[in-house]
């Protein structure tokens, strides 16, 4: 069964380093997010990208984060300069979008951002 | 600021008990709710997207409930095996992403 793809499953960084956390989505998938969720927090919502462009973001997504697709298959997250805050489990999401509302999102296993 | 709601936090129970949870959201302005199981180091697996006020859907020993009226949904797991253990997270859809709730973790003891 497809399922969405994360690398890598952990990542440490010294503050002030730029990260950049991998996912490979569905194939045939065609709305792509990021989520986090900060340890002891609700999951949270930071952005959606679709047809090569930023949908929406949250205010959680400043200057500091970026999203691209390099190619066919890979969806990135980038953090400028990291800070301590961001130290949390990153999740990658794609739906279809042909169902909207009932379209399911599908989830990657995560990874772990630890900022020192 | 729109919240969602679990309740409980956790939940321990003994195999083979029947157990459920609920999930609070804004009434107003409803889509769709979806119900998430989540394993620890492992992806969270989607159980179910609710639409339709009065939805049941069910998976294996698994079921959940949508009352869109009153915001809530509930989710029931019959019968509660030790490989139930996992957080159940609901979300409620808007505008394309999905606002969680907290969770709520179960533990199912043999």
């Amino acid at each position: 069964e497809p399922e969405v793809t994360q690398t890598p499953s952990h990542q440490v960084t010294q503050m002030g380093q730029e990260v950049i956390l991998r996912c490979v989505p569905i194939s045939n998938h065609l709305y792509f997010y990021w989520y986090r969720q900060i340890l002891g927090q609700k999951v949270e919502f930071l952005v959606s990208f679709y047809n090569n462009e930023i949908s929406e973001k949250s205010e959680i997504f400043d200057d500091q984060f970026s999203v691209e697709r390099p190619d066919g298959s890979n969806f990135t997250l980038k953090i400028r300069s990291t800070k301590l805050e961001d130290s949390a489990m990153y999740f990658c999401a794609s739906r279809r979008m042909d169902g909207g509302r009932t379209d399911t999102q599908y989830f990657g296993p995560g990874t772990r951002l630890t900022v020192l | 600021i729109l919240n969602v709601e679990q309740s409980p936090q956790s939940l321990h129970v003994q195999e083979g008990d029947s157990t459920n949870f609920t999930c609070s959201f804004p009434s107003s302005n409803f889509y769709a709710l979806h119900w998430y199981r989540w394993e620890t180091a492992k992806s969270p697996e989607a159980l179910f997207v609710m639409t339709l006020n009065g939805d049941e859907k069910k998976k294996g020993r698994i079921s959940a409930t949508l009352n869109t009226k009153e915001g809530y949904s509930y989710l029931y797991i019959k019968g509660s095996q030790p490989e139930d253990s996992a957080t159940y997270l609901c979300a409620f859809f808007q505008g394309g992403k999905l606002i969680f709730g907290q969770g709520t973790e179960l533990s199912v003891k043999p």
